[in-house]
């Protein structure tokens, strides 16, 4: 089975940061990584889809970047509405989730 | 408008079975893989069964094979999850996700204690 480390599991930052969050799987996941935002109490939400594609509607102050085995989504330009909690999934083989990153304003 | 509904949560003992409903609507469901995934109070997210377009094949990690089974009704574009042999461990929000996860339902959550 793959194993999806995620990092940190904790991140506190000012509004207009560049915020990074990275996936780590245990073997190649061919770039069939998504990223998700999950808020309080509301099922996720899918911004960045096979490492780089930016789902529909996302602001494109999101992206995603990495290959192999390491992954990374990048907040360009930190918003009070991304405060939530971050998860990646791995779709090379069955799904794995990440651990989740949650983000908070410094 | 993509839509799916989650439905058949509640309270339940343990060793008791509970199935579970997901109602598609706003996209042809018998073209796409269908998967549950849950997430514990509190928790991360796991995955729980995926099933191919025709019911033919599905997909469970060890957590729940032979006790859970994934099926699907393409003429009701629904999804269901029939859980058996239910443990403690397996309380949980449960959502229906499309293949791929570009769609989730709400959720619906399933709490196993005596």
């Amino acid at each position: 089975d793959i194993q999806m480390t995620q990092s940190p599991s904790f991140l506190s930052a000012t509004v207009g940061d560049r915020v990074t969050i990275n996936c780590k799987a245990s073997q190649n996941i061919n770039k069939y990584l998504n990223w998700y935002q999950q808020k309080l109490g509301e099922a996720p939400k899918r911004l960045i889809y096979n490492t780089n594609s930016l789902q529909t509607g996302i602001p494109s102050r999101f992206s995603g970047s990495g290959s192999g085995t390491d992954y990374t989504l990048t907040i360009s330009s930190l918003q009070p509405e991304d405060v939530a909690t971050y998860f990646c999934l791995q779709h090379n083989s069955g799904y794995t989730f990440g651990a989740g990153t949650k983000l908070e304003l410094k | 408008e993509v839509q799916l509904v989650e439905s058949g949560g509640g309270l339940v003992q343990p060793g008791r079975s509970l199935k579970l409903s997901c109602a598609a609507s706003g996209f042809t469901f018998s073209n796409y893989y269908m998967a549950w995934v849950r997430q514990a109070p509190k928790k991360g997210l796991e995955w729980v069964a995926t099933i191919s377009t025709s019911g033919s094949r599905t997909y469970y990690p060890d957590s729940v094979k032979g006790r859970f089974t994934i099926s699907r009704d393409n003429a009701k574009s629904s999804l269901y999850l029939q859980m058996n042999s239910l443990k403690s461990e397996d309380t949980a929000t449960y959502y229906c996700a499309r293949h791929g996860g570009d769609y989730w339902g709400q959720g619906v959550m399933v709490t196993v204690s005596s």
